[in-house]
């Protein structure tokens, strides 16, 4: 079974400054995708970023980015310049490349933005 | 324009009721998901279709029937609800069942509050 983990509850970063936001995952599968969805107050899930198992690159959106690191099975979601609408609950997820579109969601982490 | 949407985004009612949560997407996705977050905010699948077929059923309780009547709708029937029914539903849809790089796309959740 693939877990997803995500140690930190809550963070805050101040206007315009930058933070990581990590997530650890378990798995033996070598194919699979991973994400990041960013909750805001308004409840709706939102794709942020996503990354392909496959690609050594880091995936960029914008001031999004991540550090993939794949042999230690973590994928941390830094974010540039913060803004106040980036304050969310920030949820990493995991799902396996082949045939199935199980999504592993972790606990969830929330971030505010402080001006 | 809404790509997932849900009906109804408020739903209360008392312990015993049978409750339903209707889902559709207009993205012609052929999957479609239920997940559940629970008041600390982990969120959870329930069930997943996939044209009309049903590929994943989590530990759920079998008060719980989801229902595809085409490929575009997943509608949760829930029967007796129990206190611990409350929480904030949320639909999903993706293309392709195999292609597992496809991102989900969330509705904008039901909050289910049983008195």
């Amino acid at each position: 079974a693939q877990t997803v983990t995500q140690s930190q509850p809550e963070m805050s970063v101040q206007e315009a400054e930058t933070v990581t936001l990590s997530c650890t995952y378990d798995t033996s599968e070598n194919n699979y995708y991973l994400f990041w969805y960013k909750q805001p107050p308004s409840r709706q899930m939102i794709l942020v970023i996503r990354q392909e198992a496959y690609k050594q690159q880091n995936a960029t959106e914008n001031r999004f980015s991540v550090n993939f690191q794949k042999a230690a099975k973590s994928f941390s979601l830094k974010i540039s310049d913060s803004q106040l609408g980036d304050t969310a609950m920030y949820f990493c997820a995991f799902m396996k490349g082949s045939n199935n579109n199980d999504m592993r969601f972790g606990a969830g982490t929330r971030l505010t933005v402080k001006p | 324009d809404t790509a997932v949407s849900q009906t109804p985004k408020y739903l209360v009612t008392q312990m015993g009721n049978d409750k339903s949560i209707k889902c559709e997407q207009n993205l012609g996705h052929d999957t479609m998901y239920w997940y559940k977050q629970d008041s600390k905010k982990f969120l959870k699948i329930m069930f997943s279709y996939n044209n009309k077929e049903l590929i994943i059923n989590e530990t759920v309780p079998n008060r719980f029937s989801p229902k595809s009547p085409d490929k575009a709708h997943l509608n949760l029937h829930i029967n007796s609800l129990e206190l611990g029914d409350s929480a904030v539903y949320f639909c999903a849809s993706s293309q392709g069942r195999i292609l597992g790089d496809q991102p989900q796309h969330f509705g904008d959740g039901t909050r289910l509050s049983i008195l």
